[in-house]
């Protein structure tokens, strides 16, 4: 199983400010890295899929890079809607898995 | 608008059974793998299990391999999640969603909540 270590746990930032993600893989994932924003009490959503891609409808200020085993979301200017918990997870084999989870919070 | 929308859940005891469903809308259902993922209380996200858009092919997490079947009927545009043996560290929100053979989730339903407690 391939395990996905996120770091940091917590990051306490104010808008305005850059935020930087990690998620490291115990193995190559290739570029079959996406990432998901969940805020309290909702879905989550997916924000970044093959490690670089955005999907429909997300701002042009979350980016994703990396390949094989590390990987970073980018948030270039955090909004108040930016603070959330958000999630790494992989594809490139089974099983999928996720990594613990980056929290957002407001500084 | 492609929508999933879960039903089935609730409280049951351990050992006991139940069958989630997932009825999927906006979307040419047979085109797509579909998945099932689980949220316990104040955790994190655990895959449980996937199914390719012909149904033949299914992938289980070990937690569940032996005790939860997944299978779909695309007559009917809907998934669906048979769990027996249940135990208490299943509770949680399961999510149906769109996605997981060869693509990321795109697409979340709303959850419903699985309680195993005596």
């Amino acid at each position: 199983e391939i395990v996905l270590t996120q770091s940091p746990a917590t990051l306490s930032l104010s808008p305005g400010e850059r935020a930087t993600l990690s998620c490291r893989a115990s193995q190559s994932v290739n570029s079959y890295l996406a990432w998901y924003q969940q805020k309290p009490g909702q879905t989550p959503r997916l924000l970044i899929y093959d490690a670089s891609n955005r999907a429909t409808g997300i701002p042009a200020r979350f980016s994703g890079s990396g390949s094989g085993t590390d990987f970073t979301l980018t948030i270039s200017s955090l909004e108040p809607e930016d603070f959330a918990v958000y999630y790494c997870q992989q594809r490139d084999n089974w099983p999928r898995t996720f990594g613990q989870g980056t929290r957002v919070e407001i500084k | 608008e492609v929508q999933m929308l879960e039903s089935g859940g609730g409280l049951v005891q351990p050992g006991g059974s139940l069958r989630l469903s997932c009825a999927a809308s906006g979307l040419t259902f047979g085109k797509y793998a579909m998945t099932w993922v689980r949220q316990a209380p104040g955790k994190g996200l655990e895959w449980v299990s996937t199914i390719s858009g012909n149904g033949d092919t299914t992938f289980y997490a070990d937690s569940v391999k032996g005790r939860f079947t997944i299978s779909r009927d695309n007559s009917k545009n809907t998934v669906y999640l048979q769990m027996n043996s249940l135990r208490a560290q299943d509770t949680a929100v399961y999510h149906c969603v769109k996605g997981g053979h060869f693509s990321a989730y795109d697409i979340w339903g709303q959850g419903t909540m699985v309680t195993v407690s005596s």
